[in-house]
């Protein structure tokens, strides 16, 4: 069965301090997507990042970095230097595919981060 | 290239009541989902549309909920009666195919009294 847990629900840290935001996931599947998704105050949710199952190299993108490892099924999510911009509820998901054909996703409860000045 | 557009943006009703929420996705997007999102939790999945065809309709509550995508672009959801429990943000989001990433609008905040 698919699953997504996001362990920790809330974090808070001061400017300039790294990051990490956890994403345990579960799947039947060996061939499955997983994805990151920042919701600011504003409420609409952005697109961060795309990881199929065949591809565990890290990826940095500027202060974001991310870890995937299939072997503890986890696709972990740094922030590096952190600013009071990145607060917000970010999302971890998992596209597994159905048995009638395409994919279906599931989202994790978030985690909230908040950035202090 | 324009985003995924939603209205109305926020909506009270007394409990019973009917509802309606539109959605017109990006463009040459195929997939459409539509989720509810209860304060504090991860956005779930009420249905999903292939064009426009129903895909996924699993977790939503036929009795009082139903949607549709006509000529495979705009969608609607509709809510009727709407009960308290149903407050909560209705987000439409779209993809090239089923697992792409999905663009979201900016939903629709709900609030049933």
């Amino acid at each position: 069965a698919q699953k997504v847990t996001q362990a920790q629900t809330e974090i808070s840290v001061v400017e300039k301090e790294d990051v990490t935001l956890d994403c345990v996931y579960e799947t039947r599947d060996t061939t499955y997507y997983l994805f990151w998704y920042k919701q600011p105050p504003s409420g609409e949710l952005v697109f961060l990042i795309r990881r199929n199952s065949f591809d565990e190299q890290n990826e940095i993108s500027g202060r974001y970095s991310w870890n995937f490892q299939k072997s503890t099924s986890s696709f972990n999510f740094t922030i590096t230097a952190s600013q009071v911009v990145d607060s917000a509820v970010y999302f971890c998901a998992l596209s597994e595919a159905r048995d009638t054909g395409g994919f279906k996703t599931i989202f994790g409860a978030g985690t909230r981060l908040f950035v202090k000045a | 290239e324009a985003g995924v557009a939603q209205s109305p943006r926020y909506k009270i009703i007394e409990k019973r009541q009917s509802v309606a929420f539109w959605c017109n996705p990006i463009s040459g997007h195929a997939t459409l989902y539509w989720y509810q999102q209860i304060l504090g939790q991860g956005p779930k999945l009420l249905i999903q549309f292939q064009n426009n065809g129903v895909v996924d309709d699993s977790q939503l509550p036929k009795d009082r909920f139903s949607a549709e995508r006509l000529k495979g672009v705009d969608s609607t959801l509709k809510i009727q009666p709407a009960k308290l429990e149903d407050s909560a943000v209705y987000l439409c989001a779209s993809s090239p195919r089923t697992n792409n990433e999905q663009f979201f609008g900016p939903g629709t905040r709900l609030t049933v009294l």
